[in-house]
């Protein structure tokens, strides 16, 4: 089956420092990829996601990239900030509408 | 508002006492799924539905059914709920597109089984 395995968190960084948080996949045929948000006591919110090999997904100065060759989707983030603490999730999801989670990398960003 | 609405946000129950956690979307999304979320787990699928009368088994189905009789509804139904089962339930909607399924979740459910 599908999976989605991420990088150990928790992550600790200070402000304005470099972000990566690493994501590999397997799974069958094409699938999209994402990178969801979650905010304390909130659900999950879509960040950014890429359908297709070579895509960029960018938002909110987040970007990653749809690395077919090495099954991969690494978040980064060239300066973070307070307000990016949070739980970050990379998914997949296939036209036949299985989706797949990774286990979240939990970001702490201290002033 | 777009949104995703689940109800209630917290349960307590008891085991072996039937319970139904309602989700509801006002985007006229045909794709809508269930998932648990726990601790070191991330979030695991349980059923999702592609559209009206189509529903299919996520990744831990045991324990759970759902039913899409409706296209903004998609209730999920714990027959007879176990311990194992208190966990943090999250309602998402999408369109169906071959972009894959860029999804919209609900606020969650906290259900505590005793």
């Amino acid at each position: 089956g599908n999976s989605v395995t991420q990088m150990e968190g928790p992550v600790t960084l200070s402000e304005e420092a470099f972000l990566t948080i690493n994501c590999t996949y397997t799974a069958t045929g094409y699938p999209s990829l994402f990178w969801y948000v979650q905010y304390p006591g909130e659900g999950l919110q879509l960040l950014l996601k890429a359908t297709k090999a070579d895509d960029k997904g960018s938002n909110k100065g987040f970007e990653a990239t749809y690395r077919k060759e090495t099954t991969s989707f690494h978040l980064e983030k060239g300066s973070v900030q307070v307000s990016d603490s949070a739980v970050y999730f990379c998914a997949l999801s296939t036209n036949a509408g299985k989706s797949t989670f990774g286990d979240g990398t939990t970001l702490t960003v201290k002033p | 508002e777009a949104q995703v609405t689940q109800n209630p946000r917290y349960l307590i129950t008891v085991t072996g006492k039937k319970l139904t956690v309602t989700c509801s979307q006002n985007m006229n999304h045909e794709y809508m799924s269930w998932y648990r979320q726990d601790p070191g787990l991330g979030l695991r699928q349980i059923y999702y539905s592609m559209n009206v009368e189509v529903t299919d088994k996520g990744d831990v189905p045991e324990g759970y059914k759902v039913s899409r009789k409706e296209k903004r509804n998609f209730p999920l139904i714990l027959e007879s709920p176990s311990p194992n089962q208190t966990s943090l339930y999250f309602c998402a909607s999408s369109l169906q597109s071959q972009g894959g399924y860029e999804q919209y979740f609900g606020p969650g459910t906290r259900l505590t089984v005793t």
